[in-house]
């Protein structure tokens, strides 16, 4: 089954270092990759995706990741942290249409000062 | 563009009433929206998917007669949660796709917290 496999339930970094965010995917055939990030008690505010193209996306507030196809990964990563990046990411993937949506797990990121 | 709002924010209600909550796409029209559940720590779980104009398809374990979901114009979907109990009680969010956007990307609302008492 087509699965996302986010590593590390939780991530805990200084301000200033460096982020990342793990996540795996389950299926010979690549899919739709997404990352997504949950404040408290809020909805989902999409970082970046990867369609097709560059396997180097660039999202925002400093975000990036990488596609690697060899070794099914879309890792998250960001140069230096924040503060305000404390939350909550979800790695997602869509391999079919209609845009239907696998999450993984959810990484809970903190930020110490 | 791509809002997606979602109304109420917060809801209580007693247990065995049923509450009705709205998700909308102010500035796009959505062919597909889909409702979640998210407990506390977890990820999102898949209740349904609906397609304007069509009955929903609900996932396998989601009981289709407790949670209704109608989409009735390209802007808006319902979930009602009928005759609730506490467990129903959860985090609730909804998302759409934009009509015949090809990066199958989601658009999320920002939830509606419901407590059954």
């Amino acid at each position: 089954a087509q699965s996302v496999t986010q590593l590390g339930s939780h991530v805990s970094v200084s301000e200033g270092a460096l982020v990342l965010l793990r996540c795996n995917y389950s299926s010979s055939v690549p899919p739709y990759l997404f990352w997504y990030v949950q404040y408290p008690n809020q909805g989902l505010q999409l970082l970046l995706k990867y369609t097709t193209g560059a396997t180097l996306v660039k999202g925002i507030n400093g975000f990036e990741a990488e596609f690697k196809k060899s070794e099914t990964s879309f890792h998250l990563t960001k140069p230096s942290a924040h503060m305000s990046d404390a939350a909550e990411y979800f790695c997602a993937a869509s391999w079919t249409s209609g845009s239907r949506l696998t999450f993984g797990e959810g990484t809970q990121l903190t930020v110490n000062p | 563009g791509a809002v997606v709002s979602q109304h109420p924010s917060r809801v209580i209600c007693k247990s065995g009433t049923s509450v009705k909550i709205e998700c909308r796409s102010l500035d796009f029209q959505a062919t597909t929206m889909f409702w979640y559940r998210q407990f506390p720590k977890k990820s999102l779980m898949l209740m349904a998917t609906s397609n304007e104009g069509s009955k929903a398809t609900y996932e396998q374990g989601v009981e289709k007669d407790k949670f209704l979901i109608n989409h009735a114009s390209l802007t808006l979907s319902t979930l009602t949660v009928t005759s609730a109990h506490p467990e129903d009680s959860s985090f609730y969010i909804c998302s759409a796709s934009r009509e015949r956007e090809a990066a199958y990307e989601q658009y999320f609302g920002p939830g509606t917290r419901l407590t059954v008492t």
